[in-house]
């Protein structure tokens, strides 16, 4: 079946402009997380959505990071007044269960200039 | 602070020789899992790892989990090229909501 989507697969952006990466999960799957990625690096946990819970935003960097989910389907992250450290590849997971194994998408690769 | 450390993090090895990634964590976790990630692309999982002493192995690959020590190993047995790739350990700490906390990870190169 179908797998993690995740739009744009690149985004070259001005410092200062906002940004909006989406991701369709696994159809069925209840939890929903992003990741962020810098070159080189491991990856970084910023946002978490289990159904109809609150998000846990502990991994959010700053209040110009935000991300919504609709229900069990689509997320979007949106990152305001964006800066050249927001540079990186953002990757979306999910999985059918909390626990499960997380099923990761091909990723948005942002670049602020 | 939680900390996830692979070493090593560059690895070059030749074809038919073994070795071991290892993969220390700092906290109380009940799962381990290993990804594989090709340059460009994205995460593919391996192994999920859930109980002390479990072991999983696929095809050149085994993993095993030691949650005693917050110790995890993959172990590559003969390597050959098609395994060139960066590998992540990640943990979900106990009473996280599964968010995952991951490795810098072992960028693997397997010449001839």
């Amino acid at each position: 079946g179908a797998g993690v989507s995740q739009s744009p697969s690149n985004k070259v952006t001005e410092k200062g402009k906002d940004v909006e990466l989406r991701c369709d999960p696994i159809s069925g799957h209840t939890a929903l997380y992003w990741y962020r990625q810098r070159l080189g690096q491991g990856l970084e946990f910023l946002i978490y959505f289990q159904g109809n819970s609150a998000p846990d935003k502990s991994g959010l960097p700053s209040d110009r990071f935000s991300a919504e989910r609709t229900g069990e389907s689509v997320s979007t992250l949106t990152i305001q007044r964006t800066q050249q450290e927001d540079s990186a590849v953002y990757l979306c997971a999910s999985s059918f269960l909390v626990w499960d194994t997380q099923y990761f998408g091909p990723g948005t690769r942002l670049t602020v200039l | 602070e939680l900390k996830v450390e692979q070493n090593p993090l560059f690895l070059s090895m030749q074809e038919g020789k073994n070795y071991t990634i290892y993969c220390n964590y700092s906290t109380t976790s009940d799962r381990l899992y290993w990804y594989r990630q090709d340059p460009g692309k994205s995460l593919e999982s391996l192994f999920v790892l859930l109980s002390n002493g479990a072991v999983k192995q696929e095809g050149r690959l085994m993993a095993s989990l030691d949650t005693k020590a917050r110790l995890s190993t993959l172990h590559i047995t003969a390597a050959v090229h098609d395994l060139s790739a960066t590998y992540f350990c990640a943990v979900a700490p106990r009473g996280s909501q599964g968010n995952l906390i991951f490795g810098k990870g072992t960028k693997l190169s397997v010449k001839p």
